[in-house]
């Protein structure tokens, strides 16, 4: 199992342009997430998606969009990038509902964003 | 609102002493809590977990945490450090009772360093 994979791993945009960030899990896990992750601040909850064909905005959604395109993948979008979206993006899976490995949330490598 | 604090941006410990990293949490239900580990330019690692039962949770590397409900605290500990423990240790919670976001939320990270 690769578990969660990231696409691109590095990106640099101009103010103004667009990207998606790809997101794809392979352990057939129900729940997916976008986090940012900025210097002494942790990481913060972009969005969420509980199930296929919901999701739900976390802390700090503004600027961004997503989709769950399916189970397995869930991409994040900027439409229109700002210096203040350079940062460090992960993505993360979890299997909801009951059992040992209910809420282990697995992340992938990032994609290390600079906005110019 | 849930939130974590880690109060330590950095703990440095010599090799073969015990280590504690410090976490407290706020929720306004009952807690589940979790370790993770992030290495130089690498995604986010699970190491334990506490969801119920005993407050001594035992976790991957030798790592253990000690949930203390009274003191709303679950602090990472391990008797004896290694070099290779030399990473960011992030702690996180999630509230069980639910509503609003279903990521976790995380604490700003404590940078641990193993002094040879």
């Amino acid at each position: 199992n690769a578990g969660v994979t990231q696409t691109p791993k590095f990106q640099v945009l101009k103010t103004g342009q667009s990207m998606t960030l790809q997101c794809a899990q392979d352990m057939n896990h129900n729940s997916m997430y976008w986090y940012r992750q900025d210097p002494g601040m942790g990481l913060r909850l972009i969005y969420y998606s509980a199930s296929e064909g919901t999701t739900d905005k976390g802390e700090v959604p503004n600027g961004y969009n997503v989709s769950r395109l399916n189970k397995r993948e869930f991409s994040l979008r900027l439409e229109s990038a700002a210096p203040s979206q350079t940062s460090v993006y992960f993505c993360a899976s979890t299997k909801s509902g009951s059992g040992l490995k209910t809420y282990e949330q697995y992340f992938g490598p990032g994609t290390r964003l600079t906005v110019t | 609102a849930q939130s974590v604090a880690q109060p330590e941006d950095q703990v440095n410990v010599a090799e073969g002493n015990p280590l504690t990293v410090k976490c407290t949490y706020s929720v306004s239900g009952n807690p589940y809590l979790f370790w993770y580990v992030q290495y130089p330019n690498r995604g986010l690692q699970f190491l334990l977990k506490y969801i119920t039962g005993d407050n001594l949770v035992k976790g991957s590397y030798g790592f253990e945490a000690e949930f203390n409900k009274s003191q709303t605290s679950f602090h990472l500990k391990k008797p004896s450090a290694l070099v290779s423990d030399s990473a960011l240790y992030f702690c996180a919670v999630r509230d069980v009772s639910g509503g609003g976001a279903d990521g976790l939320t995380f604490g700003k990270g404590t940078h641990l360093i193993i002094q040879p």
